[in-house]
């Protein structure tokens, strides 16, 4: 699997965009790139998951160049309840879904 | 649906108990995995199993863990016996295999204090 390289910690505001980078520079072709959503004292969210280009849901915003060696999360208009930590992950298409979590990057969203 | 069912939320035991976690998956989901949450390591896959049958437990850090799947609807996750350093918050999660979703869900944690 690809190893992921993503910020420890972020800070912004309510209302603000935020965008999170992920850095995956040995993706392989049948790689797809999945962010997860965990918030304290619970368990990983599925966010949302891309192969290229652009892919949107009432959540959130991945954005993934052509060369697929990265990818950004958009996270509109964040609000306090945002706060959370967030994974990349490459998961390998076909086989039983593993998912190898990193350290993930602690968004802190401050009124 | 109830989600991903875990039990007990919290258990707090001594050095050298032995001890049980649960799990009850969604139903309809054939792949079923344990994870192993701490400060230090961070979130960890210790075992997965798909149609019941264990497919990797590469990440199950020694024999005192043990995990089952009897059947489509229950695992378990045993620890015997076991240590202080096992403390952590262990999830479990179910996903339906295959095709290219990496959807898992994942139940509340059983969070493990070992005195």
């Amino acid at each position: 699997l690809a190893k992921t390289t993503q910020p420890i910690s972020m800070d912004s505001y309510e209302g603000q965009e935020v965008n999170i980078t992920c850095s995956h520079n040995n993706i392989a072709t049948n790689d797809y790139i999945t962010w997860y959503q965990q918030f304290p004292s619970q368990g990983p969210r599925f966010i949302i998951q891309g192969y290229k280009t652009k892919v949107t849901n009432e959540v959130a915003s991945l954005f993934i160049p052509a060369d697929r060696k990265s990818s950004t999360l958009s996270l509109p208009r964040v609000s306090l309840s945002d706060t959370a930590v967030y994974y990349c992950l490459v998961t390998s298409s076909g086989g039983y879904n593993k998912l190898i979590f990193g350290a993930g990057t602690r968004l802190a969203v401050h009124p | 649906d109830a989600g991903v069912i875990q039990s007990p939320r919290h258990e707090v035991t001594e050095m050298g108990q032995e001890v049980t976690l649960r799990c009850k998956p969604i139903s309809g989901h054939n792949s079923l995995f344990w994870y192993r949450q701490t400060m230090m390591r961070g979130l960890e896959l210790l075992i997965y199993f798909n149609n019941n049958v264990p497919i990797d437990d590469s990440g199950m850090p020694e024999d005192r863990f043990s995990a089952k799947m009897p059947n489509a609807s229950f695992s378990t996750l045993k620890i015997q016996p076991s240590e202080p350093r096992d403390s952590a918050v262990y999830f479990c999660a179910s996903s339906r295999s295959g095709g290219s979703s990496y959807e898992q869900y994942f139940g509340p944690g059983t969070r493990l204090t070992v005195t």
